[in-house]
Parts: structure tokens; sequence; C-alpha cells
């Protein structure tokens, strides 16, 4: 069964701090993978894709196959990196339906 | 952010009650989603339509109806038959040109069952 899992609830760091948020997934298939992003008193948003391999606000994300993950990396965090953190797979179905899985969400906090 | 609103921001209905959560967007999107957000379990996904007049279960469907008569519109239905209504719950969007994988989501209704 399809699945994302992300083991840490809470990840408390202090300002400058290297910073990881744990994802792995369960998937027979190609995965797309994505970071979503859920700052206080904002909307849930997109922080990244796996496909872009971009960097937004100096997050990166490398899909990792063999070890079925996809972890959230910023060498540096910041104050206001402090948000709730969703891993979510994206499943395509016949007939064009496509559909995100998401994992339970990590909240990081950092702290001055 | 303005494209997609949700009404209201707090709902509170008495057990047996069926209420209906309003979900509006502007931005022309094909795909509309509900999800229930529940702490420690993440977004979990109710109902999806991807076209007018056709929408298609999630994995917590039971206890929730939907109808997609426009485009713009997708209204969720909590029935008196959804075991444990309360949660925060999330409308979302997305564009058929992008794959439907980016989503945007809406400001929330928190519902409360009294």
């Amino acid at each position: 069964a399809q699945r994302v899992t992300q083991p840490e609830k809470l990840l408390s760091v202090f300002k400058g701090a290297p910073v990881e948020l744990k994802c792995n997934y369960s998937y027979s298939g190609s995965p797309e993978l994505f970071w979503y992003v859920q700052y206080s008193r904002q909307r849930l948003q997109l922080l990244l894709r796996h496909i872009s391999r971009e960097s937004i606000k100096g997050f990166t994300a490398d899909l990792n196959k063999g070890e079925t993950s996809f972890h959230l990396k910023k060498p540096f965090a910041q104050e206001e990196d402090s948000a709730m953190y969703y891993c979510a797979l994206s499943l395509h179905f016949s007939g064009g339906y496509n559909k995100l899985i998401f994992g339970a969400g990590t909240r990081l906090a950092v702290h001055p | 952010d303005g494209g997609i609103t949700q009404s209201p921001k707090y709902l509170f209905r008495k057990e047996g009650q069926n209420v209906t959560l309003s979900c509006e967007q502007n931005l022309n999107h094909d795909a509309m989603y509900w999800y229930r957000q529940d702490p420690g379990q993440g977004l979990r996904l109710i109902y999806y339509s991807q076209i007018v007049n056709d929408f298609q279960k999630g994995d917590i469907a039971e206890g929730y109806s939907v109808s997609r008569e426009k485009k713009e519109s997708f209204p969720l239905t909590v029935t008196s038959a959804q075991k444990n209504p309360t949660a925060f719950y999330l409308c979302a969007t997305a564009w058929k040109g992008e794959s439907y994988n980016e989503q945007f989501f809406g400001p929330g209704t928190r519902l409360t069952v009294l």
C-alpha cells in the first residue's frame, strides 16, 4: 500500500543549526514527491518538488530511491523556518485522476 | 490566497445535524479536493473532483457527501453518519496543466460538534 511516513512529530533546533526533516515513502511505481509547508496563520503551500531539483528558501530535498526517502534539509536554520512541514506522494490513476498522500507532518521549531 | 475561499471559518454543530461547508475558487482550476486535518494524522483525503458533475471518494469518505455542479464550487456536507466530525477541513484546487500535482489550499473551516 502507498504510504508516507514522517517519523518525527517535532524537531527542535537552534538558529544556525542544520536541519533535516525525514520522509520515507512506500510506493511500487516511480514516485513523485513534494514538500508542503504551513506557517503560523498561513495557508498550506507547496515548498518544493523533487522533479525540479530546486532550492527554495535554502531548503533542498533529494529523492533516494534505494532508501525510499525524500528528506528535507537546510544547512542553517532560521527562526522564520518554524512551521509545520508535510511530505506528500503523488498518485496517478487511469482516467487522468491524481491525488496526493500526505505524511503526518513534522513541526519544526527554531529557537533563537 | 484570495483565489480559494472557505466558509464559514468556524462552525458548530449539534449531534445528529448535517452541515455543509463551502469552498469556492476563482482560479479556473479543474480539480478540487477536500481534506480533513487532525493533530498527528496529517491530511486525509475525503473526496475529490477533476471535472464538473464527477467526483471520487477519497480515503475517508464515509459520512461525507459532495457535489460539483459548477467548476467554481465544491461544497462538502458532513452528515450525521460521520462518527467523529470535529476537525479542521481544508479545501484545495489543482490545475490540469501541472498534472494536478501542485495543490492550492484554502484557509480552512474548523468544525466542532457539541
